[in-house]
This record gives C-alpha cells, structure tokens and sequence, in this order.
C-alpha cells in the first residue's frame, strides 16, 4: 500500500523559500504507473492544486505559481520536493502531497497527512 | 482556467436522509475528468470519485457520481454519521487543475 509522508520547515520567514519533501513508502516513485503532485489548503479554506511531476521528471504548475515554485523529485531516496521561493504570509497552508496514477490520471487517491507552513519573521 | 461552482454550499440533513451535492463549471470538463473528494476536520482529502462516476477503491456503494459536461452531482443515498464533512470536487481535465470551493454536509 502506497503511503506519502511530508516533511519540512513549520515556519518560514517572508521572502525565504518554502522547501518540503514527500517521502514515497510501500511503492517506487520510479514507476511509469504513478505521479507524483502538491496541493495546498489556506486555513479555513479550499484546496488549490500547485504543481506535478511524472516519472520522466515533466512537470506541470499552476500558472499562478509557476514563477515561485519548482517540484523535483529523487529517485535515490524515494522522495519528490516542492520549493516555493519568495513566501508572503498567503503561502501560510497546509500543505499535502499526493499521488495518482496512470488509471486515474489526475485525481489524487492517495495523499500524505499534511504539513502545516506558517510564514511569518 | 476553469472555474468550478459547488452548491448548496451548506446541506443541513439527518442520517439516513439523502444527499445531493452539486458541481458546476465554467467550461466542459475533458474527458469528464471530474472527482469528489470528502474531507473531514484535521484530515487530508480522501478520493471518492474519480472520472465523474467511478468510485475509487475501498468507497461505500452509497456513494455514486454521475453528470458530464459541465453538471456533475455527488449523491450519498443514505446518510451515515461518518459522511458529515466537506466535499470537494476537482477538475484535471485541463490544466491547471482546479477545485471547487466545497459543500459542508452538516446534521440537522
């Protein structure tokens, strides 16, 4: 059973980056059958999808954080990363990472528990 | 990028009563690449529906998804205690996925 845990800073300071890695058990995160994404939630409010990436390492943003944020992933440690540059206190969420697969194509049936990012000096 | 439009966007119901929660958006979905997500407090999203009506694996059959184009309905036959959250649905049909802003399913 495929599992995804994150990992990271709680605390960022305006301006830093936001760095998290997802860490990928009971699967490979090599695998051509899976993809790999990051999905946000402000406090109290909705989901907003950030960005994929597939096994061949082509990504997918959403436009309006294209500019700040870069996924990657690393094969060696089974692991897939979000960097989000130039934090304001909106970045403040929880943030998740979640897979799907070539089936689903696109919603995420399995997701980590959530890491809470708080920005703030 | 397309928009999607979740009502009611809170459902006061009793168990056993009948949910009907509606997703509508802005523009024809692809491929009708259209899911439902329910999320309970503290916890991540859990997926429910996938592909407008295919339930995703370990689901209830009291959860069916049906619609296409742009109207798509999550119904819940018979309401359990444990079905009372936030339900989302998302697009990935087009990119950038987008979700909508969610029902609260609350007791009445």
């Amino acid at each position: 059973q495929l599992q995804l845990q994150e990992s990271g800073p709680g605390l960022v300071k305006p301006s830093e980056t936001l760095s998290l890695t997802c860490t990928v058990s009971g699967g490979s995160i090599n695998s051509y059958f899976y993809y790999w994404g990051w999905i946000r939630q402000p406090p109290g409010k909705g989901l907003e999808w950030i960005g994929n990436i597939y096994y061949n390492g082509n990504t997918y943003y959403n436009p309006s954080l294209k500019s700040r944020v870069t996924i990657s992933v690393d094969t060696s440690k089974d692991q897939f990363s979000l960097n989000l540059n130039s934090v304001t206190a909106a970045d403040a969420a929880v943030y998740y990472c979640g897979s799907t697969t070539l089936t689903i194509n696109g919603a995420f049936d399995i997701w980590g528990q959530g890491t809470m990012v708080t920005v703030s000096s | 990028e397309i928009v999607l439009t979740q009502s009611p966007g809170t459902l006061s119901l009793s168990p056993g009563e009948r949910a009907t929660l509606s997703c509508r958006a802005s523009q024809s979905v692809s491929s009708n690449y259209l899911a439902w997500y329910q999320q309970r407090p503290g916890q991540a999203p859990r997926l429910l529906i996938y592909g407008a009506s295919s339930r995703a694996t370990g689901i209830p059959d009291r959860f069916s998804g049906s619609g296409s184009g742009t109207d798509f309905t999550l119904t819940i036959s018979r309401l359990d205690p444990e079905d009372f959250a936030v339900y989302y649905c998302q697009q990935y049909g087009r990119s950038p996925d987008t979700f909508g802003q969610g029902t609260k399913l609350e007791i009445k």
